[in-house]
Protein backbone atom coordinates (compact mmCIF):
# COMPACT_ATOMS: atom_id res chain seq x y z
CA UNK A 1 0.00 0.00 0.00
CA UNK A 2 1.09 3.56 -0.44
CA UNK A 3 2.22 5.46 2.25
CA UNK A 4 2.60 9.50 2.70
CA UNK A 5 5.29 11.47 4.90
CA UNK A 6 5.87 14.73 5.42
CA UNK A 7 8.42 16.46 7.83
CA UNK A 8 8.91 18.57 9.90
CA UNK A 9 5.14 17.97 11.37
CA UNK A 10 5.65 21.96 12.98
CA UNK A 11 8.19 24.55 12.40
CA UNK A 12 8.49 27.59 13.84
CA UNK A 13 10.84 30.48 11.88
CA UNK A 14 11.60 34.08 11.98
CA UNK A 15 10.89 36.53 9.27
CA UNK A 16 13.65 36.41 6.47
CA UNK A 17 14.79 32.65 7.13
CA UNK A 18 15.03 29.85 4.41
CA UNK A 19 12.66 27.23 4.66
CA UNK A 20 12.63 23.84 3.40
CA UNK A 21 9.87 21.58 3.76
CA UNK A 22 9.91 18.00 2.35
CA UNK A 23 7.36 15.21 1.61
CA UNK A 24 8.06 11.62 -0.09
CA UNK A 25 5.85 9.26 -1.29
CA UNK A 26 6.23 5.18 -0.88
CA UNK A 27 5.04 2.33 -2.60
CA UNK A 28 4.25 3.66 -6.30
CA UNK A 29 5.91 5.08 -8.91
CA UNK A 30 5.82 8.17 -11.10
CA UNK A 31 2.87 9.33 -9.04
CA UNK A 32 1.57 13.05 -9.47
CA UNK A 33 2.92 15.13 -6.61
CA UNK A 34 0.94 18.41 -5.67
CA UNK A 35 1.63 21.31 -2.25
CA UNK A 36 -1.08 22.66 -1.01
CA UNK A 37 -1.46 25.55 1.60
CA UNK A 38 -4.32 26.03 4.09
CA UNK A 39 -4.89 29.26 6.12
CA UNK A 40 -7.01 29.10 9.05
CA UNK A 41 -10.45 28.50 8.32
CA UNK A 42 -9.90 28.65 4.76
CA UNK A 43 -9.94 25.90 1.69
CA UNK A 44 -7.23 24.44 0.37
CA UNK A 45 -5.27 26.91 -2.06
CA UNK A 46 -3.24 24.58 -4.83
CA UNK A 47 0.58 25.55 -4.60
CA UNK A 48 2.44 23.31 -6.72
CA UNK A 49 1.91 20.30 -8.59
CA UNK A 50 4.63 18.15 -10.48
CA UNK A 51 3.55 15.04 -12.89
CA UNK A 52 7.10 13.75 -13.20
CA UNK A 53 10.71 14.63 -12.09
CA UNK A 54 12.30 17.86 -12.81
CA UNK A 55 8.79 18.91 -13.73
CA UNK A 56 7.27 21.75 -11.67
CA UNK A 57 3.60 23.74 -12.57
CA UNK A 58 3.14 27.05 -10.06
CA UNK A 59 -0.36 28.09 -9.68
CA UNK A 60 0.50 30.79 -7.02
CA UNK A 61 3.46 33.65 -7.77
CA UNK A 62 5.03 34.33 -4.25
CA UNK A 63 8.11 33.90 -2.51
CA UNK A 64 7.36 29.54 -2.65
CA UNK A 65 9.64 27.35 -5.03
CA UNK A 66 8.89 23.56 -5.36
CA UNK A 67 11.54 21.09 -6.60
CA UNK A 68 11.52 17.01 -7.57
CA UNK A 69 14.88 16.01 -7.31
CA UNK A 70 13.63 12.01 -6.98
CA UNK A 71 10.79 10.69 -8.60
CA UNK A 72 8.91 10.31 -4.80
CA UNK A 73 10.84 13.10 -3.39
CA UNK A 74 8.94 16.57 -3.40
CA UNK A 75 10.61 19.83 -2.03
CA UNK A 76 8.84 23.07 -1.15
CA UNK A 77 11.02 26.21 -0.23
CA UNK A 78 11.91 29.65 0.37
CA UNK A 79 14.75 31.55 0.82
CA UNK A 80 13.14 34.26 2.66
CA UNK A 81 10.21 33.68 4.63
CA UNK A 82 7.56 36.40 5.13
CA UNK A 83 4.76 36.71 7.72
CA UNK A 84 2.33 35.25 5.77
CA UNK A 85 3.63 32.39 4.87
CA UNK A 86 2.39 31.08 8.29
CA UNK A 87 -0.13 28.37 7.51
CA UNK A 88 -1.14 24.41 7.40
CA UNK A 89 1.10 23.03 4.19
CA UNK A 90 -0.36 19.99 3.04
CA UNK A 91 1.55 17.40 0.27
CA UNK A 92 -0.74 15.31 -1.90
CA UNK A 93 -0.21 12.60 -4.38
CA UNK A 94 -2.24 10.66 -6.83
CA UNK A 95 -1.67 7.91 -9.56
CA UNK A 96 -2.19 10.24 -12.04
CA UNK A 97 -4.36 13.26 -13.29
CA UNK A 98 -7.41 11.39 -13.51
CA UNK A 99 -7.96 10.27 -9.75
CA UNK A 100 -8.36 11.45 -6.30
CA UNK A 101 -5.24 12.89 -4.33
CA UNK A 102 -4.15 11.60 -1.47
CA UNK A 103 -2.74 14.04 1.40
CA UNK A 104 0.08 13.54 3.86
CA UNK A 105 -0.27 14.50 7.31
CA UNK A 106 1.08 18.05 7.23
CA UNK A 107 3.36 20.80 8.44
CA UNK A 108 2.24 23.51 10.42
CA UNK A 109 4.13 26.61 9.83
CA UNK A 110 4.60 29.64 12.16
CA UNK A 111 6.43 32.76 11.03
CA UNK A 112 6.82 35.11 13.46
CA UNK B 1 -13.55 33.33 -11.60
CA UNK B 2 -13.81 29.48 -10.56
CA UNK B 3 -16.14 29.58 -7.31
CA UNK B 4 -17.03 26.53 -4.92
CA UNK B 5 -18.85 27.50 -2.15
CA UNK B 6 -19.70 25.20 1.18
CA UNK B 7 -22.99 25.83 3.50
CA UNK B 8 -23.40 25.84 6.29
CA UNK B 9 -19.89 27.05 7.77
CA UNK B 10 -20.46 25.10 10.18
CA UNK B 11 -23.25 23.00 11.92
CA UNK B 12 -23.91 21.41 15.42
CA UNK B 13 -25.77 18.04 15.88
CA UNK B 14 -26.40 15.53 18.38
CA UNK B 15 -25.63 11.78 17.91
CA UNK B 16 -28.02 10.17 16.07
CA UNK B 17 -28.77 13.19 13.96
CA UNK B 18 -28.72 12.77 9.75
CA UNK B 19 -26.89 15.80 8.32
CA UNK B 20 -27.32 17.38 5.22
CA UNK B 21 -23.98 19.44 3.55
CA UNK B 22 -24.06 21.22 0.51
CA UNK B 23 -21.85 22.56 -2.09
CA UNK B 24 -22.33 24.48 -5.02
CA UNK B 25 -19.30 25.43 -7.93
CA UNK B 26 -18.98 27.39 -10.85
CA UNK B 27 -16.11 26.72 -12.54
CA UNK B 28 -15.31 26.68 -16.28
CA UNK B 29 -13.82 23.32 -16.80
CA UNK B 30 -15.52 20.16 -14.79
CA UNK B 31 -14.69 17.01 -14.29
CA UNK B 32 -15.55 16.08 -11.13
CA UNK B 33 -16.51 16.84 -7.67
CA UNK B 34 -14.77 15.34 -4.51
CA UNK B 35 -15.21 14.88 -0.84
CA UNK B 36 -12.59 14.96 2.12
CA UNK B 37 -13.30 14.39 5.37
CA UNK B 38 -10.30 16.39 8.01
CA UNK B 39 -9.86 15.66 11.31
CA UNK B 40 -6.90 16.85 12.59
CA UNK B 41 -4.70 16.80 9.74
CA UNK B 42 -5.03 15.25 6.52
CA UNK B 43 -7.49 15.16 4.74
CA UNK B 44 -9.10 11.81 4.16
CA UNK B 45 -10.97 11.40 0.19
CA UNK B 46 -14.32 10.32 0.59
CA UNK B 47 -16.04 10.22 -2.54
CA UNK B 48 -15.14 11.62 -6.40
CA UNK B 49 -18.56 12.41 -8.15
CA UNK B 50 -18.35 12.92 -12.15
CA UNK B 51 -21.90 11.98 -13.13
CA UNK B 52 -24.98 13.19 -12.17
CA UNK B 53 -28.05 11.61 -10.31
CA UNK B 54 -25.58 8.69 -9.44
CA UNK B 55 -25.38 7.88 -5.58
CA UNK B 56 -22.68 7.17 -4.26
CA UNK B 57 -22.18 5.18 -0.74
CA UNK B 58 -20.13 4.14 1.80
CA UNK B 59 -21.33 3.26 5.37
CA UNK B 60 -23.53 5.73 6.56
CA UNK B 61 -22.29 8.01 3.99
CA UNK B 62 -23.55 9.20 1.10
CA UNK B 63 -23.06 11.68 -2.13
CA UNK B 64 -24.82 12.99 -5.06
CA UNK B 65 -23.99 15.32 -7.93
CA UNK B 66 -26.14 17.38 -10.05
CA UNK B 67 -24.42 19.40 -13.08
CA UNK B 68 -27.41 20.83 -14.03
CA UNK B 69 -28.03 22.43 -11.09
CA UNK B 70 -23.69 22.82 -10.52
CA UNK B 71 -24.17 21.36 -6.91
CA UNK B 72 -23.56 18.56 -4.67
CA UNK B 73 -24.45 17.30 -1.47
CA UNK B 74 -23.01 15.04 1.79
CA UNK B 75 -25.86 12.81 3.97
CA UNK B 76 -24.51 11.72 7.17
CA UNK B 77 -27.14 9.28 8.80
CA UNK B 78 -27.02 7.99 12.34
CA UNK B 79 -24.08 10.24 12.76
CA UNK B 80 -21.44 9.93 15.53
CA UNK B 81 -19.17 11.58 17.65
CA UNK B 82 -16.17 10.21 15.08
CA UNK B 83 -17.97 12.02 12.22
CA UNK B 84 -17.00 15.74 14.04
CA UNK B 85 -14.63 17.34 11.76
CA UNK B 86 -14.44 19.78 8.51
CA UNK B 87 -15.79 18.20 5.18
CA UNK B 88 -14.02 19.67 2.27
CA UNK B 89 -16.01 19.79 -1.06
CA UNK B 90 -12.87 20.37 -4.53
CA UNK B 91 -13.84 20.54 -7.80
CA UNK B 92 -11.82 19.49 -10.36
CA UNK B 93 -10.79 19.97 -14.23
CA UNK B 94 -10.41 17.16 -16.85
CA UNK B 95 -7.07 17.19 -15.58
CA UNK B 96 -7.44 16.93 -12.18
CA UNK B 97 -4.21 18.82 -11.30
CA UNK B 98 -5.99 21.92 -10.36
CA UNK B 99 -8.83 21.33 -7.84
CA UNK B 100 -10.51 24.60 -6.23
CA UNK B 101 -11.98 23.47 -2.59
CA UNK B 102 -14.45 25.23 -0.76
CA UNK B 103 -13.58 26.57 2.55
CA UNK B 104 -15.29 23.44 4.30
CA UNK B 105 -18.33 22.54 6.72
CA UNK B 106 -17.46 22.40 10.24
CA UNK B 107 -19.39 19.24 11.73
CA UNK B 108 -20.01 19.23 15.32
CA UNK B 109 -21.53 15.83 16.79
CA UNK B 110 -22.56 16.60 20.49
CA UNK B 111 -23.14 13.07 22.92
Amino acid sequence: SQTIHQWPATLVQPVGSPLSLECTVEGTSNPNLYWYRQAAGRGLQLLFYSVGIGQISSEVPQNLSASRPQDRQFILSSKKLLLSDSGFYLCAWSMDSHNEQFFGPGTRLTVL
Amino acid sequence: EDKVVQSPLSLVVHEGDTVTLNCSYEVTNFRSLLWYKQEKKAPTFLFMLTSSGIEKKSGRLSSILDKKELFSILNITATQTGDSAVYLCAVAPPDNNDMRFGAGTRLTVKP
